[in-house]
């Protein structure tokens, strides 16, 4: 079974604050992806990893950053939180082999950040 | 411009009968669909996929269509069960997009005892 684990379900944070969401996957994939989602919005891409140390941006970059030095974690970064980051945040991975189209992606339990 | 399109934003059915779910896409590159389900306050789970070479999938109780000339897929659930009420989302990637996704809005299905 993929697991995708999220290192809080619930986070509180003040505006200003530096926050640091963190995702592992235990299933070797070369992908990974965070997006954050909000209601009537749907699953918008922030950023996303090939490989170690590789990013990409996505949809809604703005106001975040990423980190990938190992392959098994991505970590999302508010460099200085604001209210209106507050949302779910969600973590995925896939095997991202293309000749296969295993574009499956597999998400983690989610983090509800609220931005005071 | 959206990609992927989910217009109904809910749906109520009765248990024990069908529920479908539409999803419409605007890019002709697209060649593989998933649904997933989501619960509140937890991640998407992948429910079932399909690839542009299909029309039909199915697993258990879910089967999804697809009607490449009308850029349209639907996700059956037969029949409806009260835990089937959740949130599902279409998405769609194109070969060579190294495994991006664009996701719809989301459907909320309501299934009623």
């Amino acid at each position: 079974d993929v697991k995708v684990t999220q290192s809080s379900r619930y986070l509180v944070k003040r505006t200003g604050e530096k926050v640091f969401l963190e995702c592992v996957q235990d299933m070797d994939h070369e992908n990974m992806f965070w997006y954050r989602q909000d209601p009537g919005l749907g699953l918008r891409l922030i950023y996303f990893s090939y490989d170690v140390k590789m990013k990409e941006k996505g949809d809604i970059p703005e106001g975040y950053s990423v980190s990938r030095e190992k392959k098994e974690r991505f970590s999302l970064i508010l460099e200085s939180a604001s209210t209106n980051q507050t949302s779910m945040y969600l973590c995925a991975s896939s095997p991202g082999d293309i000749t296969l189209r295993t574009d499956t992606q597999y998400f983690g339990p989610g983090t509800r950040l609220t931005v005071l | 411009d959206q990609q992927v399109k989910q217009n109904s934003p809910s749906l109520s059915v009765q248990e024990g009968r069908i529920s479908i779910l539409n999803c419409d896409y605007t890019n002709s590159m697209f060649d593989y669909f998933l649904w997933y389900k989501k619960y509140p306050a937890e991640g998407p789970t992948f429910l079932i996929s399909i690839s542009s070479i299909k029309d039909k999938n199915e697993d258990g109780r879910f089967t999804v269509f697809l009607n490449k000339s009308a850029k349209h897929l639907s996700l059956h659930i037969v029949p409806s069960q009260p835990g089937d009420s959740a949130v599902y989302f279409c998405a769609a990637s194109e070969g060579g997009s190294q495994g991006n996704l664009i996701f719809g809005k989301g459907t909320k299905l309501s299934v009623k005892p």
